[in-house]
């Protein structure tokens, strides 16, 4: 089980907007502790997406976006594009694991 | 550009040592990044290992502590992995990645190595 809890899967239409979410609790996401979120596509190293909570690196469409509250993230993909078929992970730090990495268990998301 | 190049065995067998490099290019392991190693088994998610500062310091995923060792090589830009007593379960493709600062995100990755533990 993952200390992080993300939705097995999502899925969209091309155009469509969807969000995909992260808990946590109050040792890690709660405590304060940054999220960031990563794109892995099929076959490929993960990259980073959104950093710091809401913070998208060079070369990411602002179709991304990122949203941090209490002990819960959430990542919106906004005019869903068929490129965007990846798994997204959520990841952040856990004060009750020795300052540990934690991630979530990874989203798929099924661009319809 | 900073890049990551995993390398090493893609064959352990059960009870032995896992022992993977991580060569750094285009940027110094001696600069203010963490360095983090970060596996995946076939199908599943992601599982931090562990990560390293150029002084030496480290910090450890409590469920593997007991069975790794991340090490640095400022002369050489690289980082090494240690994963003592494997087993089936630590079959996995392993990633090496460049961590931004302490607490940051992995902002560059390595391709990933597959490393299978069977005899």
């Amino acid at each position: 089980q993952s200390v992080l809890t993300q939705p097995p899967s999502v899925s969209g239409a091309p155009g469509q907007r969807v969000t995909m979410s992260c808990t946590g609790s109050s040792s890690n996401i709660g405590a304060g502790y940054d999220v960031h979120w990563y794109q892995q596509l099929p076959g490929t190293a993960p990259k980073v997406l959104i950093y710091a909570n809401s913070n998208r690196p060079s070369g990411v469409p602002d179709r991304f976006s990122g949203f941090k509250s209490g002990t819960s993230a959430s990542l919106a993909i906004s005019g869903l594009q068929a490129e965007d078929e990846a798994d997204y992970y959520c990841q952040s730090y856990d004060s009750s694991l020795s300052g540990s990495w934690v991630f979530g268990g990874g989203t798929k998301l099924t661009v319809l | 550009q900073v890049q990551l190049q995993e390398s090493g065995p893609g064959l352990v067998k059960p009870s032995g040592t896992l022992s993977l490099t991580c060569a750094v290019s285009g940027g110094s392991i001696s600069s203010s990044s963490w360095w983090t190693w970060v596996r995946q088994p076939p199908g599943k998610g992601l599982e931090w290992i562990g990560q390293i500062f150029h002084s030496g310091s480290t910090d450890y995923n409590p469920s593997l502590k007991s069975r790794v060792s991340i090490s640095v090589d400022k002369s050489k830009n690289k980082f090494s992995l240690r994963l003592s007593s494997v087993t089936a379960a630590d079959t996995a493709v392993y990633y090496c990645a460049r961590v931004y600062s302490y607490q940051s995100r992995a902002d560059y990755w390595g391709q990933g190595t597959l490393v299978t533990v069977s005899s």
